[in-house]
């Protein structure tokens, strides 16, 4: 069935660092892809999305590419910050009419100063 | 908006008692999703509904657990009784299809449960 995997965490990084967060998916037909953050103690905030293939979200300084032929939506930022501390997870909303949407299981970012 | 509103925001009760989880989705939207989150087995989703309507109820872990959706503006999710392993984190969220696509998910900020 359809699915999103993760890189696991968590992942330790000094500020300014560059930072991958893997994401690939399995899914039928052509899903839409997000990028959700949790800060401690809230709930999942959209950070970015990509609706077809070769689509590039941004936002605040992330990054993804919809990359069909790799089944994949990394996540990227040039230099993080302290405040990017957070879990962050990758999303499939199901192509057909369902509207469902799925998650990966998160992957725990933790920046130092 | 307000956005998603949850409440409560924290439940602590006794194994064996009725724990009943509320949520409101934002005015409009149509679809509406229960997730479980705990640190070994992550987000899942439990339930959603599209126009008030249980569409994929695969999640639901076993018949102790219930949701029900009576307007578009209120559903809940019941566990009956609960146990200790169903202490987790439990979020709601909504979305809105529109033009043959569905929008992000917008999430409350979730009834933390802890069954004692």
């Amino acid at each position: 069935g359809d699915s999103v995997t993760q890189m696991e965490g968590p992942v330790t990084l000094s500020e300014e660092a560059f930072l991958t967060i893997n994401c690939t998916y399995t899914a039928t037909g052509y899903p839409s892809l997000f990028w959700y953050v949790q800060y401690p103690g809230e709930g999942l905030q959209l950070l970015l999305k990509a609706t077809k293939a070769d689509d590039k979200g941004s936002n605040k300084g992330f990054e993804a590419t919809y990359r069909k032929e790799t089944t994949s939506f990394h996540l990227e930022k040039g230099s993080v910050q302290v405040s990017d501390s957070a879990v962050y997870f990758c999303a499939l909303l199901f192509s057909s009419n369902t509207g469902k949407l799925i998650f990966g299981q998160g992957t725990t970012l933790q920046v130092k100063p | 908006d307000a956005g998603v509103i949850q409440s409560p925001r924290h439940e602590v009760t006794e194994m064996g008692q009725e724990v009943t989880l509320r949520c409101k989705p934002i005015s409009g939207h149509d679809y509406l999703f229960w997730y479980r989150q705990t640190m070994m087995r992550g987000l899942e989703l439990l339930i959603y509904f599209n126009n008030n309507v249980p569409i994929d109820d695969s999640g639901m872990p076993e018949d102790r657990f219930s949701a029900k959706m009576p307007n578009a503006s209120f559903s809940t999710l019941k566990i009956q009784p609960s146990e200790p392993r169903d202490s987790a984190v439990y979020f709601c969220a909504s979305s809105l299809r529109q033009a043959r696509m569905n929008t992000e998910a917008f999430f409350g900020q979730g009834t933390r449960l802890t069954v004692v």
